[in-house]
């Protein structure tokens, strides 16, 4: 199981330009969800998907869209990048909670992305 | 709102030392989870534990071992006899019900340095 993958692992755009970051997960979760992380700031939840079909707001959407284009996955849209977006992105995937449970995140290898 | 801290930027020790890392978290709820998390120089971010608010035994895995103390509100991690390889960031996580279909809100953490 090659576990929660991310394309491409690293990125150079211009202002203004758009790009998708891609997240797949062989291990059948419902969950998915995107961060960001920047020197000093720990991560940070941009967007998740309890399950096929839904997506949620996270801690800083702003400047993101996402789709949850099927049950493995999960892609993360810059429609008009800003310096301010230069950060390295991680994909995770969980199985949904059980009643009160909240289980662990599985990170994929993450995307690092440099807007100029 | 949730929050989790972890007070130390960055620690150094020297080999075969033991060395502890503090994280303290904040939430109202009386059901929730912590985690850990390593993120060794490579980049990925790898689970150690997940514990539940409701067990507040220590756990021990090999050299490490978890403090959870629900009356101080912390849940610190220690690494007996520390290994260069140990040298990684390491990010302490909550997940409540006010996080969102189980997200997890990350601290900023701690950087560990082992030198040989």
């Amino acid at each position: 199981n090659a576990g929660v993958t991310q394309t491409p692992k690293f990125q150079v755009l211009k202002t203004g330009q758009s790009m998708t970051l891609q997240c797949a997960q062989d291990m059948n979760h419902n969950s998915m969800y995107w961060y960001r992380q920047d020197p000093g700031m720990g991560l940070r939840l941009i967007y998740y998907s309890a399950s096929e079909g839904t997506t949620d707001k996270g801690e800083v959407p702003n400047g993101y869209n996402v789709s949850r284009l099927n049950k493995r996955e999960f892609s993360l849209r810059l429609e008009s990048a800003a310096p301010s977006q230069t950060s390295v992105y991680f994909c995770a995937s969980s199985e949904a909670p059980s009643g009160p449970a909240h289980n662990e995140q599985f990170f994929g290898p993450g995307t690092r992305l440099t807007v100029l | 709102a949730q929050k989790v801290t972890q007070a130390q930027t960055e620690i150094s020790v020297v080999e075969k030392e033991d060395v502890t890392l503090d994280c303290v978290y904040e939430t109202r709820d009386t059901t929730y989870y912590l985690f850990w998390y390593k993120q060794p120089p490579s980049g990925e971010l790898v689970f150690l534990i997940r514990r539940n608010s409701f067990d507040e035994q220590n756990e021990i895995s090999g050299r490490y071992s978890w403090n959870f103390q629900k009356s101080t509100s912390s849940f610190n991690f220690t690494i007996t006899a520390s290994q260069v390889v140990d040298s990684a960031v390491y990010f302490c996580a909550l997940s409540d019900s006010n996080s969102g279909y189980s997200t997890l809100t990350f601290g900023k953490g701690t950087m560990l340095l082992v030198s040989p």
